[in-house]
C-alpha cells in the first residue's frame, strides 16, 4: 500500500506565477488535509477536504489560494500570483476516517521556493 | 480555540540517556494526542498516539503519558540512539464539530550526542 504521494517534491516559481501542488492520498483514504510549514516552525493547518467537498478552509488565505479534491484524481492545492512569503514546505496528510481525532499520514511534502 | 505549547524547543542528551518532551493544551474537550517525528527534509511520521481514556501508552523505547486534569502530556524516549535525532511535534485534537482540526506544537529539536 503506497503512502501519501506528493508531487512535485520541489517547485520553483517566480513572483506572479501559479503553483500547483498535488497530493494522492493513501489507498482507501478519502480525507485529505493540507498543512504549511515554515523553517523551524510547526505545521499550520490550511484546509480539510473530502471527495468533491471542502469541509474546512479556515486556515487558507481567502485570496490566491484554493484547493480541490475531485471524484477522480489527486487533491490539488493551487496558489495564484505567488509572492515571496509563499515560500514554505506544503504537506498533505490523509486519513481513512472522518474526524480530527483520527491518525493522519503525511506525504513527503512539496518545497516551494519563490524567486 | 485549542492552543498547544511544547517544551523545550531544543534538547541535547547523551546517547543511551532518556529524553522527555512536554506539551500542554488548553481545550479540555481535546481527546486525541499524537506525536510525530520529522527528520531533516522528510515527512512527519506518526510514532505514537494516546487517547484521553488512558493515562499511559508504551511502544518499545517510546512512551507517552497524559494528565487530563493538568492538561499536559509528555513523550519519553529511553535508551536514546543516534537515529532518534529529529524534530518531534506533539499535537492535540478533539471531535466535537466537523471542522475540528489537529493543532500542532512548535516542535522540539532533539540531538543525541555520541
Amino acid at each position: 500500500n503506497a503512502g501519501v504521494m506528493q508531487n512535485p517534491r520541489h517547485l520553483v516559481r517566480r513572483r506572479g506565477q501559479e503553483a500547483r501542488l498535488r497530493c494522492s492520498p493513501m489507498k482507501g483514504h478519502s480525507h485529505v488535509y493540507w498543512y504549511r510549514q515554515l523553517p523551524e516552525e510547526g505545521l499550520k493547518f490550511m484546509v480539510y477536504l473530502q471527495k468533491e467537498n471542502i469541509i474546512d478552509e479556515s486556515g487558507m488565505p481567502k485570496e490566491r489560494f484554493s484547493a480541490e479534491f475531485p471524484k477522480e484524481g489527486p487533491s490539488i492545492l493551487r496558489i495564484q500570483q505567488v509572492v515571496r512569503g509563499d515560500s514554505a514546505a506544503y504537506f498533505c496528510a490523509s486519513s481513512p476516517w472522518e474526524g480530527a481525532d483520527q491518525p493522519q499520514h503525511f506525504g513527503d511534502g512539496t518545497r516551494l521556493s519563490i524567486l | 480555540g485549542e492552543n498547544v505549547e511544547q517544551h523545550p524547543s531544543t534538547l541535547s542528551v547523551q546517547e543511551g540517556d532518556s529524553a522527555v518532551i512536554k506539551c500542554t493544551y488548553s481545550d479540555s474537550a481535546s481527546n486525541y494526542f499524537p506525536w510525530y517525528k520529522q527528520e531533516l527534509g522528510k515527512r512527519p511520521q506518526l510514532i505514537i498516539d494516546i487517547r484521553s481514556n488512558v493515562g499511559e501508552k508504551k511502544d518499545q523505547r517510546i512512551a507517552v503519558t497524559l494528565n487530563k486534569t493538568a492538561k499536559h502530556f509528555s513523550l519519553h524516549i529511553t535508551e536514546t540512539q543516534p537515529e532518534d535525532s529529529a524534530v518531534y511535534f506533539c499535537a492535540a485534537s478533539r471531535r466535537v464539530n466537523r471542522d475540528d482540526k489537529i493543532i500542532f506544537g512548535k516542535g522540539t529539536r532533539l540531538h543525541i550526542l555520541p
